[in-house]
């Protein structure tokens, strides 16, 4: 079952502005990542944030993690038409069974 | 990413065939995955082994069996294809010896887009 959940499940900017996408999770992690994906194709790696963390930036993207809340948000600034695509989170936990557990991911649209 | 590629990248079958979806990796990385992709469903993981003589069960392994060549080939078998394994197939890779502890950040491949009739 998953343990990430994204909200929302769909979200349409205009582009230049900000887009905010939440992820909410149910057990302990070790850290939680975010994936982009666009149309058919395969998932890249985004951020990673780790459970001793609570903030962290790369280029436009900012996100945040709230271990007592059990949530995290990614943040794109100054959006553009080529950030269309899927996002995801996933969290990692496990020890030495270590593995990654996907969410069912948030379309984003940035219309030009 | 190039470094993981997957064959076939489509497939068209017939329901009772037996269909092998192969990924490589360039990446040395000694982890591998298995995940399908349905609307609405998000990524689901089917096997995933974290050295060649370590394969194990995901949470939707029924209908799969895998088999893990070598360090850098893992090959996901359907032994009699049903349409409701009609999906987007991913093969991945990761290092967990990342910097600061075990990081577990995945590489994709192009993924196998496959449809049972």
């Amino acid at each position: 079952s998953q343990q990430g959940e994204e909200d929302p499940q769909a979200l349409s900017i205009q582009e230049g502005e900000n887009a905010t996408m939440n992820c909410s999770y149910k057990t302990s992690i070790n850290n939680l990542q975010w994936y982009r994906q666009n149309s058919g194709r395969g998932l890249v790696h985004l951020i990673l944030i780790r459970s001793n963390e609570r903030e962290k930036h790369s280029g436009r993207l900012r996100v945040t993690l709230d271990t007592s809340k059990k949530s995290s948000s990614l943040l794109i600034t100054a959006s553009r038409a080529a950030d269309t695509a899927s996002y995801f989170c996933a969290t990692g936990s496990g020890g030495s069974n270590y593995k990654l557990t996907f969410g069912k991911g948030t379309l984003l649209t940035v219309n030009p | 990413d190039a470094d993981v590629t997957q064959t076939p990248r489509n497939r068209i079958t017939k329901t009772g065939k037996r269909i092998m979806l192969e990924c490589s990796q360039t990446k040395g990385h000694d982890r591998m995955y298995w995940y399908r992709q349905d609307p609405g469903l998000g990524l689901r993981l089917i096997y995933y082994s974290f050295d060649v003589k370590d394969i194990n069960k995901g949470e939707i392994s029924d209908g799969y069996s895998v088999s893990r060549q070598a360090q850098a080939k893992f090959s996901l078998s359907l032994e009699s294809a049903i349409p409701n394994q009609t999906a987007l197939y991913f093969c991945a890779t990761s290092d967990p010896e990342g910097s600061g502890g075990p990081t577990d950040t995945q590489y994709f491949g192009p993924g196998t887009r496959l449809t049972v009739l």
